[in-house]
């Protein structure tokens, strides 16, 4: 079966544009976790939607949004780009019937902000 | 709060050789414990996870691990390294529905 899938993959922007990226989960995984990942800060949890609401929330200024639709895909958006947004941003999913914590990540996408 | 330690930043070992990657984690409860490994420019994959029962569990790609609640570690193990599992590998904790805490990482360099 399909596993999670980013696009885009790659993409660069400049200071103070702004940025969605998508997210596609494992077909009925209905919970989807964004991590912003950098050289410096290791991996960091940027917010978590289940059936359309977010239910947890990373410490991220709120430049940082996302959101659910109705079929589980995601999309996150940064405002007003900074330099040290660039970064690769992981989308995982989850089944929550599992009763577990297990996270498939899709491979990422790759932010340069110049 | 809950944090994970990855005391060793790299790590270089020859083909065929043994390979255990330490992993100490702070939580007040009984914790969900996972290895995840990430290829260059690739997402993470899971190696194994230990959730109850059994203190050693085995993974994909020949991996073990070690829940010692005593020293709060999670160890991963592997017998006799390939050269394909150059990787960076990281630990994480979390309980059922709460964000995954990870550590910053092992990067593992594998020589001939």
């Amino acid at each position: 079966k399909a596993g999670v899938t980013q696009t885009p993959r790659y993409l660069i922007k400049t200071r103070g544009q702004q940025v969605t990226l998508s997210c596609s989960p494992i077909s009925g995984h209905r919970s989807v976790s964004w991590y912003q990942q950098t050289p410096g800060q290791g991996l960091q949890f940027l917010f978590e939607y289940f059936s359309e609401t977010q239910r947890n929330k990373g410490n991220f200024p709120g430049r940082f949004s996302g959101r659910q639709f109705s079929n589980s895909r995601s999309e996150m958006n940064v405002s007003t780009l900074e330099l040290g947004d660039s970064a690769l941003y992981l989308c995982a999913s989850r089944k929550e019937a599992s009763g577990a914590n297990v996270l498939t990540f899709g491979a990422g996408s790759r932010l340069t902000v110049l | 709060a809950q944090s994970v330690t990855q005391p060793d930043i790299h790590i270089t070992v020859s083909e065929g050789a043994s390979l255990e990657l330490r992993c100490n984690y702070s939580y007040g409860a009984t914790p969900y414990l996972f290895w995840y490994v990430q290829s260059p420019g690739q997402g993470l994959q899971l190696l194994l996870k230990y959730f109850s029962g059994d203190t050693l569990v085995q993974g994909i790609k020949g991996f073990e691990a070690e829940f010692k609640r005593s020293q709060s570690s999670f160890n991963l193990r592997k017998p006799s390294v390939h050269w394909s599992d150059a990787a960076e590998y990281f630990c994480a904790v979390g309980p059922r529905l709460t964000p995954l805490v990870f550590g910053k990482g092992t990067r593992l360099s594998v020589i001939a």
